[in-house]
């Protein structure tokens, strides 16, 4: 059963912010999320990950609301090369269940 | 850094045959992973391994055997090759369960 809901599609101009959602009500306190995102059939490459706390890298930030059923991933100045399928996941180990994710397409 | 390398990148198989597909990180992960993704089903999660010489099953692995002589290394085996195993397999490694994983660039498989 899918654990996370994402929109199938999403637009962004180039060189603006990307705001990418996700739903996960039914997230148990000890599971982690984690995004990956995946280009033209290559393999999932991760972004990033968090349990409660928002997270910044050199890629994205993630926000997680304060009762964690949902969470946003930014993309700060999305580029072209970031058009890709983006998955938002509740992990339980060992399983990664990727979904169908929000494909997002990045315009010039 | 390599990461994570997948051999070889494409097959094409008749029913049947056999073949062992490779996977090797050089990142010193303990966890390996193999799963497939077939068009519109995502990635399902074949077989794990938890360290060197460990191997446990994932959602689908029926057709299909590991194993983990080396810590380095991850062999996924098809004894007797089907239609329905036709697929894109990735190999992942990570560090712990809890982190990230790290993909390969994938294994086109197709059998005839």
């Amino acid at each position: 059963d899918a654990k996370t809901t994402q929109p199938p599609s999403m637009d962004c101009a180039e060189g603006r912010a990307a705001n990418l959602p996700c739903n996960h009500s039914t997230i148990s306190g000890n599971e982690y999320v984690y995004w990956y995102r995946q280009i033209h059939s290559q393999g999932p490459q991760y972004i990033i990950h968090g349990l409660k706390n928002n997270e910044t890298n050199e890629m994205a930030s993630l926000i997680i609301t304060e009762d964690r059923k949902s969470s946003t991933l930014i993309l700060p100045h999305a580029t072209l090369r970031d058009t890709a399928v983006y998955y938002c996941i509740v992990r339980v180990f060992p399983l990664l269940t990727f979904g169908k994710g929000t494909l997002l397409t990045v315009n010039p | 850094n390599a990461g994570v390398t997948q051999t070889p990148k494409f097959r094409v198989l008749k029913t049947g045959q056999s073949m062992t597909l490779l996977c090797a990180q050089d990142m010193n992960h303990e966890y390996m992973y193999w799963y497939r993704q077939d068009p519109g089903m995502g990635l399902r999660l074949i077989h794990y391994s938890v360290g060197e010489g460990t191997t446990a099953k994932g959602e689908v692995p029926d057709g299909y055997n590991v194993s983990r002589l080396k810590k380095q290394n991850f062999l996924l085996g098809l004894e007797s090759a089907a239609p329905s195993q036709t697929s894109v397999y990735f190999c992942a490694s990570s560090y712990a369960s809890n982190q990230p994983q790290h993909f390969g660039d994938g294994t086109r498989l197709s059998i005839l």
